[in-house]
């Protein structure tokens, strides 16, 4: 079953412009990662957001994460063509046994036009 | 630091055939996770081991796909016979895990089509 849902489900912008993408999940949480996948290959994580924090920042990067609403969102500023890609968000619970479970969205694909 | 390795990257076969996907995870890394990922969609989770013990199969299809973790090491996903609906890319990932779900590490894939 899919957790998360991400908005818009496809964007396109320019170069140099910044980029929202937006998750929404429904059950509680430990943590939300946001992945990004080329065309083609696997997924690389980005940044992780526990549920007791708001707000992070990775270079470029911006998360934000807002329990009472179920909601987060991943700002990409100043894009580049390079930013180009699927972007998922994956919400962190608890799992069987001691390990943690990993439930992925359907993913926001992004264009950066040159 | 080695990546998760996987294989073939490539496989195509006829339907009612069966197939074999490989993983050899990140050294050290407990926890070992196979997705299924449908075109134009996030992956799907369907087997998760830690160590060589299986801790979620919920979602995996057993009367066709099998899949094992021998040694806590190394992983094989298994699909017979393979169905139309089983094309899609298969991702092994791995994580230390903790108990909270930390980031995982995701292998390129195997990109399954069933004819």
């Amino acid at each position: 079953s899919q957790q998360g849902e991400e908005d818009p489900q496809a964007l396109s912008i320019q170069e140099g412009e910044n980029a929202t993408m937006n998750c929404s999940y429904k059950t509680s949480i430990n943590n939300l990662q946001w992945y990004r996948q080329n065309s083609g290959r696997g997924l690389v994580h980005l940044i992780l957001i526990r549920s007791n924090e708001r707000e992070k920042h990775s270079g470029r990067l911006r998360v934000t994460l807002d329990t009472s609403k179920k909601s987060s969102s991943l700002l990409i500023t100043a894009s580049r063509a390079a930013d180009t890609a699927s972007y998922f968000c994956a919400t962190g619970s608890h799992g069987s046994g001691n390990t943690g479970k990993l439930i992925f969205g359907q993913g926001t694909t992004l264009q950066v036009k040159p | 630091e080695a990546g998760v390795a996987q294989s073939p990257r490539y496989k195509i076969i006829e339907k009612r055939q069966s197939v074999a996907f490989w993983c050899n995870p990140i050294s050290g890394h407990a926890t070992l996770y196979w997705y299924q990922q449908i075109l134009g969609q996030g992956p799907k989770l369907l087997i998760q081991f830690q160590n060589n013990g299986v801790v979620d199969d919920s979602q995996l299809p057993k009367d066709r796909f099998s899949a094992e973790r021998l040694k806590g090491v190394d992983s094989t996903l298994k699909i017979q016979p393979a169905k139309l609906e089983d094309s899609a890319v298969y991702l092994c990932a791995s994580s230390l895990d903790r108990g909270s779900g930390e980031k995982l590490f995701f292998g390129s894939g195997t990109q399954l089509s069933v004819l």
